[in-house]
């Protein structure tokens, strides 16, 4: 298995602009989360979908930010207009079952620098 | 989870040396408390998680503990080599709020 895959992983862009991070998730996981991690405020949950429902979006930080899972295999994490506090590692994550309890594997990441 | 403590955030030792990190957590009905490696620019793994049911769980040189009455748990490294220099973060989940909440993050070095 090729494991969890994010794209693009690195992305430049500057401020006002629209950023779309994607991940696939590993087959057969129906759980899905996306994270961001911030030096200053380390490892944060920005949403969890389980069976492509979103059931955690507490996350989410603001209405600049949203998520689809329009089918198993494809999550967007997309961010409209994106600022430079939006800078930070974004990481996709999967698991197979329900809530929290199960082993998360990561995406390798996508490096957003919004300048 | 609401709320995890972890330290230190900074840890230093020579190889062949133990290494311990402790994590401190709110939640007590918090029953799934997995640790995570990240190594410099690279996505975080899971090592080793434990269960409430379980107060201590071993892997070759690594083992994590649990103290559910004090809510608090904790990874220990053994006989620490320089590939074992990352970022450790632990993280409590399966709480009131059903959700993994991580620590700030442990910086491991191990000197030769």
């Amino acid at each position: 298995d090729a494991g969890v895959i994010q794209s693009p992983r690195h992305e430049v862009t500057e401020m006002g602009q629209e950023v779309t991070l994607r991940c696939k998730p590993i087959s057969g996981h129906n759980s899905l989360f996306w994270y961001r991690q911030t030096m200053m405020r380390g490892l944060e949950l920005l949403i969890y979908f389980n069976n492509n429902v979103p059931i955690d979006d507490s996350g989410m930080p603001e209405d600049r930010f949203s998520a689809k899972m329009p089918n198993a295999s494809f999550s967007t994490l997309k961010i409209q207009p994106s600022e430079p506090r939006d800078s930070a590692v974004y990481f996709c994550a999967s698991s197979f079952g329900t809530g929290y309890q199960e082993t998360q594997y990561f995406g390798p990441g996508t490096r957003l620098l919004v300048l | 989870g609401e709320n995890v403590e972890q330290h230190p955030s900074t840890l230093s030792v020579q190889e062949g040396d133990s290494a311990v990190i402790k994590c401190t957590y709110s939640d007590s009905a918090s029953n799934y408390f997995p640790w995570y490696k990240q190594e410099l620019g690279k996505r975080p793994q899971l090592i080793i998680d434990i269960r409430s049911n379980v107060g201590e769980k071993k892997d070759q040189r690594i083992a994590v503990t649990l103290n559910k009455t004090a809510k608090h748990f904790s990874l220990h490294i053994t006989e620490t080599q320089p590939e074992d220099s990352a970022v450790y973060f632990c993280a409590e989940g399966g709480g009131s709020n059903y959700k993994l909440t991580f620590g700030k993050g442990t910086l491991l070095t191990v000197n030769p």
